[in-house]
């Protein structure tokens, strides 16, 4: 099977701009999380998609935004970008229902906002 | 709330030498923990998962890591590093099958 994909791989934004990031999951994935990672902060929990229903939310303002399609597909969407926001953004899929329970990442979008 | 913690943010060792990197995870009834590993410019690979059974659980690239249930910790172990495993590693949590937590990481660095 194919790996979790993420695109784009690298992207630079001007503050004030909003950007949308897309990820799709392992074939019959159908639970897909997000996650924010900078030095300073680590990895931090955005939200998590199952269904096409937002399932988990972490602790991030609402210009932080995601959807699911009916193929598992999901998008990220962040408007007003700040400077602040330049991290690498992680998507994730999971197996439910199944044994394995772990997550699988793709390789990350690297946003720089100037 | 749950919380996990990697209570090392940096670990040096020098190459051969044996590592050990520390997880403590807040108690629940029901957790599965994982060890990942995030090479520079890349997303987090899987290296290890206890779920059930054995608490001794062994995964790729020769790591080895204990669940002690008592204790709530999930320590990863290598009995001899090469520079190649310099790299982040991460320690995860699956609280009540929906609920996935990470540590804040630990930068393994291998010296020559």
């Amino acid at each position: 099977k194919a790996g979790v994909t993420q695109t784009p791989r690298y992207l630079i934004k001007t503050r004030g701009q909003q950007v949308t990031l897309s990820c799709s999951p392992i074939s019959g994935h159908r639970s897909v999380s997000w996650y924010q990672q900078t030095p300073g902060q680590g990895l931090q929990f955005l939200f998590e998609y199952f269904s096409e229903t937002q399932r988990n939310k972490g602790n991030f303002p609402g210009r932080f935004s995601g959807r699911q399609f009916s193929n598992s597909r999901s998008e990220m969407n962040v408007s007003t970008l700040e400077l602040g926001d330049s991290a690498l953004y992680l998507c994730a899929s999971r197996e439910t229902g199944g044994s394995s329970y772990e997550q699988y990442f793709g390789p990350g979008t690297r946003l720089t906002v100037t | 709330a749950q919380s996990v913690t990697q209570l090392d943010s940096q670990v040096p060792v020098f190459e051969e030498a044996p590592v050990e990197l520390r997880c403590n995870y807040s108690s629940s009834v029901s957790v599965y923990l994982f060890w990942y590993v995030q090479y520079p410019n890349q997303g987090l690979q899987l290296l290890l998962k206890y779920l059930s059974g054995s608490t001794l659980v062994k995964g790729i690239n020769g790591f080895e890591a204990e669940f002690n249930k008592s204790q709530t910790s999930f320590h990863l172990r290598k009995p001899s590093v090469h520079i190649s495993d310099t790299a982040e590693y991460f320690c995860a949590v699956l609280y009540n099958n929906n609920d996935m937590r990470f540590g804040a990481g630990t930068r393994l660095t291998v010296k020559p």
